[in-house]
């Protein structure tokens, strides 16, 4: 049973496409996050949500727009996607806001690649 | 502005021997420094953490060590074994505002 999932786990698309990349925790946890990783391998926290409330929402371009039906579920939708958009997301979870310890630590999903051509 | 540098890229360490995964930062205001691993196709899982105000956190053959002066942390793991073959990152909280803030990460190698 995976605890954060993401689909799809791998998506080529063109320039100028939207797509949307869905995230579900069963873990019951009170908080979501989405992270890029680019190509220099840096990840970088793009958004967060707290009980379907967005805390933290970084300079990102608002072609980018999380959507939270429920605390169970952050996805992300991508408008007129762009060559630099290609990256590796990733999805994650804490059962609060996280502060640090071990008891409230993020868990992460596997990951959707994206590739834009 | 990397606030965040692992300015090694790899590390390759025999079975049983130590390995020293160091990381420095800039930003002093940082409460937490935590360790995640990463297999390839997966995501980052947590290994360790420390608050700010310690100098060591040990758990199991991993031991975090923290020097705030030099603003400078540092991952050991005793005895390495293959199994730890994986990329580490070093990252950051800034507790108010739950921001993580990562390294680029460095992939070990442990040889058997």
């Amino acid at each position: 049973d995976t605890a954060v999932s993401q689909t799809p786990k791998y998506l080529v698309t063109q320039m100028g496409n939207d797509k949307s990349i869905k995230c579900e925790q069963n873990l019951g946890h009170d908080t979501m996050y989405w992270y890029k990783q680019d190509s220099k391998k840096f990840l970088k926290i793009m958004f967060s949500y707290n009980n379907k409330e967005l805390i933290i929402n970084e300079t990102v371009p608002n072609r980018f727009s999380p959507k939270s039906p429920d605390k169970a579920h952050l996805n992300l939708h991508i408008n007129s996607l762009e060559l630099g958009d290609s990256a590796v997301y990733f999805c994650a979870s804490s059962p609060v806001l996280f502060t640090g310890t071990k008891q409230e630590t993020q868990y992460f999903g596997p990951g959707t690649r994206l590739l834009v051509l | 502005d990397q606030q965040v540098k692992q300015n090694s890229p790899s590390l390759s360490v025999q079975e049983g021997r130590i390995s020293i995964l160091n990381c420095d930062y800039t930003n002093s205001m940082f409460d937490y420094f935590l360790w995640y691993k990463k297999y390839p196709a997966e995501g980052p899982t947590f290994l360790i953490s420390i608050s700010s105000i310690k100098d060591k956190n040990e758990d199991g053959r991993f031991t975090v060590f923290l020097n705030k002066s030099a603003k400078h942390l540092s991952l050991h793991i005793v005895p390495s074994q293959p199994g730890d073959s994986a990329v580490y990152f070093c990252a950051a909280l800034r507790g108010a505002n739950s921001k993580l803030t990562f390294g680029k990460g460095i992939t070990l190698s442990v040889r058997p």
